[in-house]
């Protein structure tokens, strides 16, 4: 079965300056996409970014980017430029290929503060 | 408001009640979704459905009983809770979910239902 692991529960990072999330997951799959996922106090999960597994290229999206190191099976976020906005939980996302396999695997989340 | 919405957002409610917790599409997708949020815990999916049927249901207690009349709607149906079932309900959509193979589109989520079974 597939797993995802977030070894950070919490962390803070100063506006303006970056902060990267750390994500690993394990599976046998070859094919599979993964995500990162915010969701702020008011609760609401917002996508920040999908890396498809095929794909070498990191995705970015704005001031996010990943490094997506499949052999490692790591996916880590990166926020530059961190905004007062950026506090939330971030939640990375494994999702397979086909039927029950295509669930979304959450990890536990990191709490992220962005302090002025 | 757009997306995916949910109704109410907060909801308390003894343990001999019956409530109904909504969630609306606006996104033209096919397929529905109900998550649990526990606290300290990873999300959980609950059911899945995909064209209004059914697809999936990650062992939930019969306590729980969703509905789908269409594709843009899907209801909870809460019966007897235990205090334990309490936690965010969280609804997503997506174009669909994979069934007939190939990957599931992403899914969007809506702001979730608070709920507390006292």
């Amino acid at each position: 079965a597939q797993t995802v692991t977030q070894s950070q529960p919490e962390m803070s990072v100063q506006e303006a300056e970056t902060v990267t999330l750390s994500c690993t997951y394990d599976t046998s799959e070859n094919n599979y996409y993964l995500f990162w996922y915010k969701q702020p106090p008011s609760r609401q999960m917002i996508l920040v970014i999908r890396q498809e597994a095929y794909k070498q290229q990191n995705a970015t999206e704005n001031r996010f980017s990943v490094n997506f190191q499949k052999a490692a099976k790591s996916f880590s976020l990166k926020i530059s430029d961190s905004q007062l906005g950026d506090t939330a939980m971030y939640f990375c996302a494994f999702q397979g290929y086909g039927g029950s396999q295509g669930n979304l695997i959450f990890g536990k989340g990191t709490k992220l503060s962005v302090k002025p | 408001e757009t997306g995916v919405t949910q109704t109410p957002r907060h909801l308390v409610m003894g343990m001999t009640n019956k409530k109904s917790l909504k969630c609306e599409q606006h996104l033209g997708h096919n397929a529905m979704y109900w998550y649990k949020q526990s606290a300290k815990k990873p999300l959980e999916l609950m059911f899945v459905y995909n064209f209004k049927e059914q697809t999936e249901n990650n062992s939930v207690p019969s306590r729980f009983s969703p509905e789908c009349p269409n594709s843009s709607h899907l209801f909870l149906h809460l019966h007897t809770l235990q205090p334990e079932d309490s936690a965010l309900y969280l609804c997503a959509s997506s174009q669909d979910s994979g069934t007939s193979g190939g990957f599931r589109e992403t899914q969007y989520f809506g702001p979730g239902t608070r709920l507390l079974v006292l």
